[in-house]
């Protein structure tokens, strides 16, 4: 079975810009959880989705904001980049039921300049 | 006081040690506690699942919950070299699913 894919695996951004990061998750998997990963701060909880609806939410700015689509494949955004959005953002898909069986995927390295 | 307190080491230690990893915790309502490990440029995989207080064993790994002392600990028998990795523990409670996680221990297991 494939597992969570991400994309792009690197970026490269500078100040001000916008960035979508992309996320597949294992089949038949319906839930998607966004963290974001930094050395300060650890990780950090995003949103996570469930059948296209955002169930959970953790405290980030509104700039950050992602979506699922009907085949469970999710997006996230994030708008007017700053130097510390700087980070490795992962994406983690599990059955709904449960949560011990969460996989992540290998993340998305953001650099802002 | 961070929800969950990981030491974030490193620690070193030589081939064939016990090696033992801790988190503490503030929140009494986490029942489910996980212990992921992160190889460097990859994403976490689960390693332990335990639910509420007690032992699980999972060949060379052992993890231990201790509610009462909101405790949490991860043990690594014989430790190899390709134990050398970033590990992180997680717990959530039953109204939250969402894992809360420790910021990492770094460990690293030399020849």
């Amino acid at each position: 079975k494939a597992g969570v894919t991400q994309t792009p695996r690197y970026l490269i951004k500078t100040r001000g810009q916008q960035v979508t990061l992309s996320c597949s998750p294992i089949s038949g998997h319906r839930s998607v959880s966004w963290y974001q990963q930094t050395p300060g701060q650890g990780l950090q909880f995003l949103f996570e989705y469930f059948s296209e609806t955002q169930r959970n939410k953790g405290n980030f700015p509104g700039r950050f904001s992602g979506r699922q689509f009907s085949n469970s494949r999710s997006e996230m955004n994030v708008s007017t980049l700053e130097l510390g959005d700087s980070a490795l953002y992962l994406c983690a898909s599990f059955r709904a039921e449960k949560t011990d069986t969460q996989y992540f995927g290998p993340g998305t390295r953001l650099t802002v300049l | 006081q961070k929800e969950v307190e990981q030491d974030p080491g490193p620690l070193s230690v030589p081939e064939g040690a016990i090696v033992s990893l801790n988190c503490t915790y503030s929140n009494s309502a986490f029942q489910y506690f996980m212990w992921y490990r992160q190889y460097s440029r990859k994403g976490p995989e689960l390693l332990m699942y335990t639910y509420s207080s007690g032992n699980k064993e999972d060949g060379r790994f052992t993890a231990q919950v201790d509610k009462s002392s909101k405790y949490i600990s991860l043990f690594i028998r014989d430790s190899q070299p390709s134990d050398s990795a970033t590990y992180l523990c997680a717990m959530s409670g039953e109204r939250s699913y969402i894992p809360t996680f420790g910021r990492g221990t770094s460990l690293i297991v030399h020849p």
